[in-house]
């Protein structure tokens, strides 16, 4: 059965920093485009960042130059480095297949940027 | 930027049929697949039409997805409405720089 399982969302100051892991079963995180989509409080979705098999990444504007993409093959995990976060940033976060479409998604991990 | 736009919500009986529209803002639809999601509530979302027009396994033929160039639009259609189809649907294809975006979302209800 492939299972994404975030964890790492939390409660954190604005200008504060936090990173989000997401570990696979089932599923090869290295062979796959992978993707970070987050989802403010009763809003819609917005794509957050890509690491693309090859190694390549690739991110949002709202996001650029704050947050990173990773991943550890051998632990079939990514992860997102979120650095400057501020209240906007606050949404569940979640991690994603995206090799020509979203598939499969995780259940998602809530983070909140509030003093 | 190029976005996205869907109604915001629609809503119809059991047993009718909805169409949601998503509309790009710029350049043509055609040229990029465009993908369907569902969410029901407190659920992570799900893929019901992917490739414009395509149906994973398991997602009935009720769902269908298609392309009208002319309006530059793509469409989700729901026949045979039924409870279960209350969620929100949100469009998804690409911009000029290949980055993911997702429509507004439409919200569906089932009267």
């Amino acid at each position: 059965e492939v299972q994404l399982v975030e964890s790492g969302g939390g409660l954190i100051q604005p200008g504060g920093s936090l990173r989000l892991s997401c570990a696979a079963s089932g599923f090869t995180v290295s062979s796959n485009y992978m993707s970070w989509v987050r989802q403010a409080p009763g809003k819609g979705l917005e794509w957050v960042s890509v690491i693309y098999s090859g190694g390549s990444t690739y991110y949002a504007d709202s996001v650029k130059g704050r947050f990173t993409i990773s991943r550890d093959n051998s632990k079939n995990t990514l992860y997102l480095q979120m650095n400057s976060l501020r209240a906007e940033d606050t949404a569940v976060y979640y991690c994603v297949g995206s090799e020509g479409w979203f598939d499969p998604w995780g259940q998602g991990t809530l983070v909140t940027v509030s003093s | 930027n190029f976005m996205l736009t869907q109604p915001h919500s629609v809503s119809e009986s059991p047993g009718k049929t909805v169409t949601i529209s998503c509309t790009g803002s710029s350049g043509s639809i055609a040229s990029n697949y465009v993908q369907w999601y569902q969410q029901r509530p407190g659920s992570a979302p799900t893929t019901v039409i992917y490739e414009d027009n395509q149906r994973p396994s398991g997602v009935p033929d009720r769902f269908s997805g298609s392309i009208d160039s002319s309006s530059n639009s793509a469409s989700l259609t729901i026949s045979g409405l039924k409870t279960e189809d209350e969620a929100d649907y949100y469009c998804q294809s690409y911009d000029s720089s290949r980055h993911y975006v997702f429509g507004t979302g439409t919200k569906v209800t089932v009267l």
